[in-house]
């Protein structure tokens, strides 16, 4: 069965710190692993990841892929206040397969 | 652009009620189309995708349906409502499935009373 695990379900820091985000998974036929963001409402896209070991880079964000391993990480650098959101990770086969997202709060 | 809508963006309805959401999207064609349902403080679970007009598929059993009666256009539906039924419903489209990312709309609020 698919399982797709997200660590720490949820994480305080203060604007300036640094954090990172893990996504462990168990998908068969697995093509590529994708980051969300969600705020308020709909998940915002962030990063797909197909290759392992490429880091794939935007603005303060960062993230990585490890297929032998099966996980990925983001890394979210100079937090701010308007990083506070719940981050999703998805594996994708033939279809997006969610972790339960890590929801960061960054304090001012 | 490719723009995503979905309606209502929240309802309340009593249990046994019928349910009809609705998305749609502009600005691509035979785009691939999903619905989500995410239960409080959880990850989203896929209920229904779409390749094409007509064709559904279902990932979980339930008492929700959906359909395709044009290429852009994706309906959730029940008939009768259940308390388990609430939750923030999710439209996504992507250009092909599998390959691609996918995007969702702004969701609807959905509480069962």
């Amino acid at each position: 069965e698919d399982k797709v695990v997200q660590s720490p379900l949820s994480l305080v820091v203060h604007e300036g710190d640094t954090v990172t985000l893990n996504c462990s998974y168990e998908v068969t036929n697995f093509r590529s692993l994708l980051w969300y963001k969600q705020e308020k409402k709909a998940p915002t896209f962030l990063f797909m990841l197909t290759s392992s070991g490429i880091e794939k880079k935007s603005g303060r964000l960062s993230s990585i892929l490890d297929k032998k391993e099966l996980f990925s990480i983001l890394n979210i650098t100079a937090t701010q206040t308007g990083d506070s959101a719940i981050y999703l990770c998805a594996p994708l086969d033939n279809d997006m397969r969610f972790g339960a997202g890590t929801r960061l709060t960054v304090k001012p | 652009s490719q723009t995503i809508h979905q309606w209502p963006a929240t309802l309340v309805q009593p249990v046994g009620s019928p349910l009809s959401l609705e998305c749609t999207v502009e600005g691509t064609s035979n785009p691939n189309l999903y619905w989500y349902r995410q239960a409080a403080g959880r990850g989203l679970q896929l209920l229904f995708y779409s390749v094409g007009i007509g064709q559904i598929s279902s990932e979980v059993p339930q008492n929700l349906s959906a359909s395709r009666p044009q290429d852009r256009q994706f309906i959730l539906s029940s008939k009768k409502l259940l308390l388990s039924d609430s939750g923030f419903y999710l439209c996504a489209w992507s250009r092909d499935r599998g390959y691609y990312e996918q995007y969702f709309g702004p969701g609807t609020r959905l509480t069962v009373t």
